[in-house]
Protein backbone atom coordinates (compact mmCIF):
# COMPACT_ATOMS: atom_id res chain seq x y z
CA UNK A 1 0.00 0.00 0.00
CA UNK A 2 0.88 4.05 0.07
CA UNK A 3 3.22 5.07 2.33
CA UNK A 4 4.06 9.00 2.68
CA UNK A 5 7.56 9.94 4.58
CA UNK A 6 7.59 13.61 5.75
CA UNK A 7 10.07 15.74 6.68
CA UNK A 8 11.66 17.27 9.20
CA UNK A 9 9.59 16.21 11.87
CA UNK A 10 10.31 19.68 13.52
CA UNK A 11 10.94 23.01 12.39
CA UNK A 12 11.72 26.23 14.15
CA UNK A 13 11.96 29.44 11.94
CA UNK A 14 11.92 33.06 12.86
CA UNK A 15 8.80 35.16 11.99
CA UNK A 16 9.15 36.84 8.66
CA UNK A 17 11.00 33.44 7.66
CA UNK A 18 9.90 31.18 4.78
CA UNK A 19 9.20 26.77 5.59
CA UNK A 20 9.87 24.20 3.40
CA UNK A 21 8.26 20.89 4.66
CA UNK A 22 8.98 17.62 2.05
CA UNK A 23 7.04 14.69 1.86
CA UNK A 24 7.75 11.05 -0.69
CA UNK A 25 5.17 8.73 -1.55
CA UNK A 26 5.54 5.25 -2.82
CA UNK A 27 2.32 4.27 -5.24
CA UNK A 28 3.50 5.71 -8.63
CA UNK A 29 -1.13 5.55 -8.78
CA UNK A 30 -1.61 8.32 -6.16
CA UNK A 31 -2.44 11.32 -8.25
CA UNK A 32 -4.35 13.83 -4.92
CA UNK A 33 -1.52 15.62 -2.32
CA UNK A 34 -3.78 17.49 0.22
CA UNK A 35 -1.80 19.67 2.67
CA UNK A 36 -4.05 19.69 6.48
CA UNK A 37 -3.06 22.16 9.31
CA UNK A 38 -3.68 21.11 12.61
CA UNK A 39 -3.64 23.84 15.51
CA UNK A 40 -3.72 22.80 19.39
CA UNK A 41 -6.73 20.76 20.30
CA UNK A 42 -8.47 21.25 17.05
CA UNK A 43 -9.22 18.38 13.96
CA UNK A 44 -7.26 18.84 10.99
CA UNK A 45 -8.17 21.45 7.91
CA UNK A 46 -6.92 21.33 4.57
CA UNK A 47 -5.08 24.81 3.86
CA UNK A 48 -3.75 23.52 -0.08
CA UNK A 49 -3.66 20.67 -2.45
CA UNK A 50 -2.51 19.67 -5.74
CA UNK A 51 -3.31 17.08 -8.37
CA UNK A 52 -0.57 14.91 -10.45
CA UNK A 53 -1.35 17.33 -14.06
CA UNK A 54 -0.30 20.44 -11.83
CA UNK A 55 3.66 20.93 -11.10
CA UNK A 56 2.91 23.71 -8.94
CA UNK A 57 0.00 26.00 -6.93
CA UNK A 58 -0.09 29.07 -4.96
CA UNK A 59 -2.49 30.58 -2.76
CA UNK A 60 -1.63 33.84 -1.21
CA UNK A 61 1.28 32.80 1.41
CA UNK A 62 1.12 28.86 0.87
CA UNK A 63 2.21 26.99 -2.26
CA UNK A 64 2.39 23.19 -3.16
CA UNK A 65 4.90 21.76 -5.91
CA UNK A 66 4.78 18.58 -7.15
CA UNK A 67 7.32 16.36 -8.91
CA UNK A 68 5.65 13.24 -10.19
CA UNK A 69 9.11 11.76 -11.60
CA UNK A 70 10.53 12.05 -8.21
CA UNK A 71 7.54 10.82 -6.32
CA UNK A 72 8.41 14.27 -4.04
CA UNK A 73 6.17 16.59 -3.21
CA UNK A 74 6.53 20.02 -0.94
CA UNK A 75 4.55 22.80 1.06
CA UNK A 76 6.14 26.42 1.16
CA UNK A 77 5.26 29.19 3.44
CA UNK A 78 6.67 32.76 2.85
CA UNK A 79 6.62 35.57 5.46
CA UNK A 80 5.97 33.12 8.13
CA UNK A 81 3.82 34.35 11.27
CA UNK A 82 3.26 33.38 14.86
CA UNK A 83 -0.15 32.10 13.76
CA UNK A 84 1.05 29.84 11.25
CA UNK A 85 2.52 27.79 14.37
CA UNK A 86 0.82 23.85 14.03
CA UNK A 87 0.97 20.55 13.38
CA UNK A 88 1.39 20.13 9.28
CA UNK A 89 0.41 17.23 7.49
CA UNK A 90 0.82 15.76 3.64
CA UNK A 91 -1.32 12.78 2.37
CA UNK A 92 -1.82 11.07 -0.95
CA UNK A 93 -4.59 9.73 -2.61
CA UNK A 94 -5.82 7.63 -5.47
CA UNK A 95 -8.66 8.09 -7.68
CA UNK A 96 -11.35 5.99 -5.71
CA UNK A 97 -12.82 6.05 -1.81
CA UNK A 98 -10.68 9.13 -1.33
CA UNK A 99 -8.97 6.86 1.21
CA UNK A 100 -6.39 9.97 2.23
CA UNK A 101 -2.38 7.96 3.93
CA UNK A 102 -1.18 10.82 5.63
CA UNK A 103 2.49 11.38 6.23
CA UNK A 104 3.69 12.11 10.28
CA UNK A 105 3.55 15.32 10.48
CA UNK A 106 5.51 18.20 11.04
CA UNK A 107 5.88 20.49 14.39
CA UNK A 108 6.16 24.19 12.77
CA UNK A 109 7.27 26.90 15.29
CA UNK A 110 7.72 30.33 14.19
CA UNK A 111 9.28 32.53 16.63
CA UNK A 112 8.74 36.04 17.06
CA UNK B 1 -23.89 25.65 13.42
CA UNK B 2 -20.58 23.41 13.54
CA UNK B 3 -20.22 21.63 10.07
CA UNK B 4 -18.69 18.21 11.82
CA UNK B 5 -19.32 17.90 15.36
CA UNK B 6 -18.59 14.93 17.43
CA UNK B 7 -19.66 13.94 21.32
CA UNK B 8 -18.44 13.37 23.73
CA UNK B 9 -15.17 15.94 23.72
CA UNK B 10 -13.40 13.70 25.98
CA UNK B 11 -13.93 9.94 27.63
CA UNK B 12 -11.83 8.38 29.58
CA UNK B 13 -13.16 4.71 30.71
CA UNK B 14 -11.59 1.07 32.64
CA UNK B 15 -10.75 -1.00 30.33
CA UNK B 16 -13.11 -3.46 29.23
CA UNK B 17 -16.13 -1.26 29.06
CA UNK B 18 -17.66 -0.43 25.83
CA UNK B 19 -18.32 3.15 24.42
CA UNK B 20 -19.72 4.85 21.54
CA UNK B 21 -18.63 8.31 19.97
CA UNK B 22 -21.08 10.40 18.02
CA UNK B 23 -20.79 11.90 14.53
CA UNK B 24 -22.08 14.90 12.85
CA UNK B 25 -22.53 16.78 9.80
CA UNK B 26 -24.73 19.45 8.86
CA UNK B 27 -22.54 20.28 5.44
CA UNK B 28 -24.91 17.71 3.52
CA UNK B 29 -22.06 15.60 2.18
CA UNK B 30 -22.80 12.32 1.19
CA UNK B 31 -18.96 10.83 2.80
CA UNK B 32 -17.92 10.45 5.88
CA UNK B 33 -15.13 8.91 7.62
CA UNK B 34 -13.23 8.05 11.15
CA UNK B 35 -9.73 8.63 11.96
CA UNK B 36 -7.32 7.60 14.39
CA UNK B 37 -4.42 9.76 15.83
CA UNK B 38 -1.88 8.36 18.09
CA UNK B 39 0.34 10.17 20.44
CA UNK B 40 2.58 10.51 18.01
CA UNK B 41 0.32 12.18 16.30
CA UNK B 42 -0.02 9.85 13.43
CA UNK B 43 -3.30 10.26 11.69
CA UNK B 44 -4.89 6.91 10.27
CA UNK B 45 -8.00 5.94 8.53
CA UNK B 46 -10.23 3.59 9.87
CA UNK B 47 -13.83 3.35 7.96
CA UNK B 48 -15.34 5.44 5.66
CA UNK B 49 -18.95 5.33 4.43
CA UNK B 50 -20.79 6.64 1.33
CA UNK B 51 -24.53 7.02 1.27
CA UNK B 52 -24.61 4.76 4.49
CA UNK B 53 -22.31 2.15 2.67
CA UNK B 54 -19.49 1.10 3.95
CA UNK B 55 -16.60 1.77 1.43
CA UNK B 56 -13.31 2.09 3.18
CA UNK B 57 -12.58 -0.95 5.99
CA UNK B 58 -8.83 -0.68 7.32
CA UNK B 59 -7.45 -3.53 9.37
CA UNK B 60 -9.22 -2.07 12.45
CA UNK B 61 -10.17 -4.86 15.00
CA UNK B 62 -13.41 -6.15 15.00
CA UNK B 63 -14.07 -4.44 17.89
CA UNK B 64 -14.84 -1.42 16.34
CA UNK B 65 -17.71 -0.98 14.56
CA UNK B 66 -18.98 1.78 12.58
CA UNK B 67 -22.96 2.06 12.21
CA UNK B 68 -24.53 5.22 9.72
CA UNK B 69 -27.50 5.65 10.32
CA UNK B 70 -28.41 8.02 8.20
CA UNK B 71 -25.66 10.13 5.60
CA UNK B 72 -25.39 13.32 8.01
CA UNK B 73 -24.50 11.14 11.31
CA UNK B 74 -21.61 8.27 11.62
CA UNK B 75 -21.01 6.48 14.79
CA UNK B 76 -18.10 4.93 16.40
CA UNK B 77 -18.87 1.38 18.83
CA UNK B 78 -15.79 -0.27 20.39
CA UNK B 79 -16.41 -2.83 22.45
CA UNK B 80 -14.14 -4.68 25.18
CA UNK B 81 -12.15 -1.12 25.19
CA UNK B 82 -8.25 -1.93 25.93
CA UNK B 83 -5.11 0.39 26.50
CA UNK B 84 -3.98 0.53 23.45
CA UNK B 85 -7.10 2.26 21.90
CA UNK B 86 -6.20 5.42 24.10
CA UNK B 87 -6.09 7.90 21.38
CA UNK B 88 -7.92 11.29 19.62
CA UNK B 89 -10.53 10.01 16.82
CA UNK B 90 -11.68 12.34 14.58
CA UNK B 91 -14.48 11.98 12.18
CA UNK B 92 -14.51 13.93 8.69
CA UNK B 93 -16.83 14.55 5.76
CA UNK B 94 -16.73 15.41 2.12
CA UNK B 95 -19.08 16.05 -0.68
CA UNK B 96 -18.19 12.57 -2.54
CA UNK B 97 -15.92 9.51 -2.11
CA UNK B 98 -13.15 10.70 -4.97
CA UNK B 99 -10.53 13.23 -3.86
CA UNK B 100 -12.57 15.87 -2.53
CA UNK B 101 -11.83 18.16 0.43
CA UNK B 102 -12.24 16.36 3.98
CA UNK B 103 -13.84 18.44 6.88
CA UNK B 104 -12.82 16.86 10.24
CA UNK B 105 -14.02 17.53 13.88
CA UNK B 106 -12.87 18.72 16.72
CA UNK B 107 -12.14 15.51 17.77
CA UNK B 108 -12.86 13.21 20.85
CA UNK B 109 -9.79 12.16 23.70
CA UNK B 110 -10.39 8.87 24.39
CA UNK B 111 -8.52 7.49 27.24
CA UNK B 112 -8.61 4.00 28.78
CA UNK B 113 -7.55 3.12 32.27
Amino acid sequence: GENVEQHPSTLSVQEGDSAVIKCTYSDSASNYFPWYKQELGKGPQLIIDIRSNVGEKKDQRIAVTLNKTAKHFSLHITETQPEDSAVYFCAASKEYGNKLVFGAGTILRVKS
Amino acid sequence: DTAVSQTPKYLVTQMGNDKSIKCEQNLGHDTMYWYKQDSKKFLKIMFSYNNKELIINETVPNRFSPKSPDKAHLNLHINSLELGDSAVYFCASSQGHTQETQYFGPGTRLLVL
